[in-house]
């Protein structure tokens, strides 16, 4: 079945430590977002992407990191520099404007 | 500043009535508007989708409506029934980019 798989389900991060987190898709988008979500709250964009090889910041991208080598990856990485980094992390894909997002079922991420 | 925003945080509904969800946008030169249903642990779930130059959409038990005058949108679902339990988002696509703009959500509850 074509969609969106985030891995893992759940993280933990030591102090000081980056973490990474997996975004892949195979429905043949070519724009993905990374966004994080607080306790009751809406969905923030952190990164996105509209084509390979290039990604642009989105409101809150301080303390994260992403590359898009290959079209179905969007990897996330969060750094030590994010010193709140506990969230509910979601990663969508599009096929172009005016479409809407499809999105997979998050990663929890929380400090030990 | 420039915002999409809900009316109501929770929304309680008997099972079978009707419910609708309203959410307030301030952009104006948004053009794109799409309703997400998402449940606890999950990803977002797209709904339904609008464009400016339509006021009315219909989908399965879904009815969204846009008025562009008062920048107001609603998404309302017909014969509620426990499975529809979830926060509903609306989200606003601005005319540059694809990068959209979310609500905080409304919490609805389905009574038995």
């Amino acid at each position: 079945d074509g969609g969106i798989t985030q891995s893992p389900k759940y993280l933990f991060r030591k102090e000081g430590q980056n973490v990474t987190l997996s975004c892949e898709q195979n429905l043949n988008h070519d724009a993905m977002y990374w966004y994080r979500q607080d306790p009751g709250q809406g969905l923030r964009l952190i990164y996105y992407s509209q084509i390979v090889n290039d990604f642009q910041k989105g409101d809150i991208a301080e303390g994260y990191s992403v590359s898009r080598e290959k079209k179905e990856s969007f990897p996330l990485t969060v750094t030590s520099a994010q010193k709140n980094p506990t969230a509910f992390y979601l990663c969508a894909s599009s096929h172009d404007r005016d479409q809407p997002q499809h999105f997979g079922d998050g990663t929890r991420l929380s400090i030990l | 500043g420039e915002s999409v925003g809900l009316h109501l945080p929770t929304l309680s509904v008997q099972e079978g009535d009707n419910s609708i969800i309203n959410c307030a946008y301030s952009n104006s030169a948004s053009d794109y508007f799409i309703w997400y249903k998402q449940e606890s642990g999950k990803g977002p779930q797209f709904i339904i989708d609008i464009r400016s130059n339509m006021d009315k959409r219909q989908g399965q038990r879904v009815t969204v409506l846009l008025n562009k005058t008062v920048k107001h949108l609603s998404l309302q679902i017909a014969a509620t029934q426990p499975g529809d339990s979830a926060v509903y988002f609306c989200a606003e696509n601005r005319a540059a980019g694809n990068k959209l703009t979310f609500g905080g959500g409304t919490r609805v509850l389905v009574k038995p």
